[in-house]
């Protein structure tokens, strides 16, 4: 089974504050995808990755960067951190982009 | 747009009975329609999805959810549920050309009373 691995788990940082998310998958997945889940909203995408070097806009991009450095590793970037992006944030891959999707445990981000 | 309904924000039924989550879909074009579950604390995992062919389709632990054109609709059902079937069931849509780009609908919690 496709493992995604995601870190910190839990991460409280300060409004205009710098914060990176990372995302490390192992099963050779060539897509990868953050989401951020709030109450009443599901999952809504912020951005996704075809492979290495190459960047998607999703849904709900505003505010975040995301950059692919490897097959492997996917980071989403919070330059200027707001209350509003207090969230529980996954990471996820896919082999081809097919609709069976694997992913992480999540993270917790607080701004406060 | 593509937009994905779940009804029922939350759904209780006791241990032994049958279920059935609620989905409908707004979605121009050939789309993919899955259902993930979410155990507390844990990302989401895949169970089920349709594209084609037989309007029912069958999934891991004894789920399988129904595909209805004219509805727009893919509920998902369980004949007798377990305790352990407790978790927030989410409906998706993808199109065809990409289907891991997933709109997903509110989730559905489901509580097992024993």
């Amino acid at each position: 089974e496709a493992a995604v691995t995601q870190s910190p788990r839990n991460k409280v940082t300060v409004t205009g504050g710098n914060v990176t998310l990372s995302c490390r998958q192992t099963n050779s997945h060539n897509y990868m995808y953050w989401y951020r889940q709030d109450t009443g909203h599901g999952l809504r995408l912020i951005h996704y990755s075809y492979g290495a070097g190459n960047l998607q806009i999703g849904d709900v991009p505003d505010g975040y960067k995301a950059t692919r450095t490897t097959q492997e590793d996917f980071f989403l970037l919070l330059e200027l951190a707001s209350p509003s992006q207090t969230s529980l944030y996954f990471c996820a891959s896919s082999h081809r982009g097919r609709t069976e999707v694997f992913f992480g445990k999540g993270t917790r981000l607080t701004v406060v | 747009t593509q937009t994905v309904s779940q009804s029922d924000a939350h759904v209780t039924v006791f241990e032994g009975d049958s279920v059935e989550l609620r989905c409908n879909y707004s979605y121009g074009g050939s789309i993919y329609l899955s259902w993930y579950i979410q155990h507390h604390g844990h990302g989401l995992q895949f169970l089920l999805k349709y594209y084609s062919g037989n309007p029912v389709v069958q999934g891991v632990n004894g789920f399988e959810a129904e595909f209805s054109k004219s509805d727009s609709s893919f509920h998902l059902r369980k004949a007798s549920v377990h305790w352990s079937d407790s978790a927030v069931y989410f409906c998706a849509v993808s199109a065809n050309y990409n289907q891991g780009k997933l709109i997903f609908g509110q989730g559905t919690k489901l509580s097992i009373k024993p």
